[in-house]
């Protein structure tokens, strides 16, 4: 099956910790995109990348950092740095620019 | 003014009802709009892509209006089962031009 995985589903991270969420996909998607959702709120931009060993910053890039080594893998790491990392995290990608985006499944993280 | 903009409602309508959104965006180059569906605690799915032209799928009608900068949904006979959240994305033109910017999203709650 074609799609987007992320993993893990729920994340636990202790003050101080740094955390890396996956995101995986297999529809040979150029862009990818990582994006942050709180509680009854919309989804803000993390970081995105349209091609591989590139990317840009978001509106809110602080906190955190990405790679993307390989077309099919976008992981995010939470750094200590972020003061209030638990939220809804969505990875996406995109054929192309002007194109749809898909969406993985998410990843919860909570700060312990 | 934000770059994309929607009513977060909610709006609180009987079956069979027809309700519509509005997501406005402030970028006049923008290329590329798009339709989601959220629901509680899942990732956004695409719903549909908004053309020049307007499209529709069933019940679900989209237009743009590029002289007002702004999208819209139209659902005709509601269901109990639309109830979700409604997001609205825009792909920028320009220097941004692989970014997907989100609106908050409008939630809608169809009562019996």
């Amino acid at each position: 099956d074609g799609g987007i995985t992320q993993s893990p589903k729920y994340l636990f991270r202790k003050e101080g910790q740094n955390v890396t969420l996956s995101c995986e996909q297999n529809l040979n998607h150029d862009a990818m995109y990582w994006y942050r959702q709180d509680p009854g709120q919309g989804l803000r931009l993390i970081y995105y990348s349209q091609i591989v060993n590139d990317f840009q910053k978001g509106d809110i890039a602080e906190g955190y950092s990405v790679s993307r080594e390989k077309k099919e893998s976008f992981p995010l790491t939470v750094t200590s740095a972020q003061k209030n990392p638990t939220a809804f995290y969505l990875c996406a990608s995109r054929l192309t620019q002007g194109q749809e985006a898909f969406f993985g499944q998410g990843t919860r993280l909570t700060v312990v | 003014r934000k770059e994309v903009e929607q009513d977060p409602g909610p709006f609180n309508v009987p079956e069979g009802a027809t309700v519509a959104f509005n997501c406005t965006y402030s970028n006049s180059a923008s290329q590329s709009f798009f339709w989601y569906r959220q629901d509680c605690r899942k990732e956004p799915k695409l719903l549909m892509s908004v053309y020049s032209s307007g499209n529709e799928d069933g019940r679900f009608t989209a237009q743009l209006n590029r002289a007002s900068q702004y999208i819209s949904l139209l659902i005709r006979d509601s269901k109990l089962s639309d109830s979700a959240t409604y997001l609205c994305a825009v792909s920028p033109y320009g220097g941004s031009q692989g970014n997907l910017i989100f609106g908050k999203g409008t939630k809608l709650s169809v009562k019996p």
